[in-house]
């Protein structure tokens, strides 16, 4: 069964890059399709980006001046870089696979979520 | 983008109660519409793909409806465990967006 673990620091001070990565274990990162989702507080759902295994890569507009995101087949990791990081950048940021049919896209599995407060 | 609304923002039920929410898209998505349960402190977990196709493992009294801009979620007797946040999500375009979610809170 697949899993996903996200990592990386819990507190970036403003204007500097947050850094995360999402390890998928119990299966390749092969031939998914891999996201990153974040939460505010208290707050609803935003898709920030997607990478396929290949390196293929779609932003959500929002953000795509500021995020960049890489796959590392040999590790099974993908990562996420925020650049310019504000207080509006606090959230729980999850990683996700994407699963793909005739029926569409959905998010499945789920990493657990990491939380990410933008401080000095 | 394809905006995504919900109704109702919060709702109060009680165990054994039929529960519909609803979500509407700004434009038409065909079918392409998810269903997510979320609890506090929990990550999303997928129960409805492709506007009525129950995810395995996610129990039958769980149901989803709708096309074009149009769909629910149903439940058809409330549990204990089925108190949460539920979202919608689009994926008609890839920029894909979720509804602003519906909490289910106890009665």
């Amino acid at each position: 069964q697949v899993q996903l673990q996200e990592s990386g620091p819990g507190l970036v001070r403003p204007s500097e890059t947050l850094s995360l990565t999402c390890t998928v274990s119990g299966g390749s990162i092969g031939t998914y399709y891999w996201s990153w989702i974040r939460q505010p507080p208290g707050k609803g759902l935003e898709w920030i980006a997607y990478i396929y295994y290949s390196g293929t890569t779609n932003y959500n507009p929002s953000l795509k001046s500021r995020v960049t995101i890489s796959v590392d087949t040999s590790k099974n990791q993908f990562s996420l870089k925020l650049s310019s990081v504000t207080a509006a950048d606090t959230a729980v940021y999850y990683c996700a696979r994407q699963s793909r049919d005739f029926g569409g896209t959905w998010f499945d599995p789920w990493g657990q979520g990491t939380l990410v407060t933008v401080s000095s | 983008d394809i905006q995504m609304t919900q109704s109702p923002a919060s709702l109060t039920a009680s165990v054994g109660d039929r529960v519909t929410i609803t979500c509407r898209a700004s434009q038409s998505i065909s079918s392409y519409l998810n269903w997510y349960q979320q609890k506090p402190g929990k990550a999303p977990k997928v129960l409805i793909y492709g506007a009525s196709s129950l995810q395995s493992g996610v129990p039958s009294r769980f149901s989803g409806s709708g096309s074009e801009t149009d769909f629910t979620l149903t439940i058809s007797s409330l549990q204990p465990e089925d108190f949460a946040t539920y979202y919608c999500q689009q994926s008609y375009s890839t920029l894909f967006t979720f509804g602003p979610g519906t909490k289910v809170d106890i009665k």
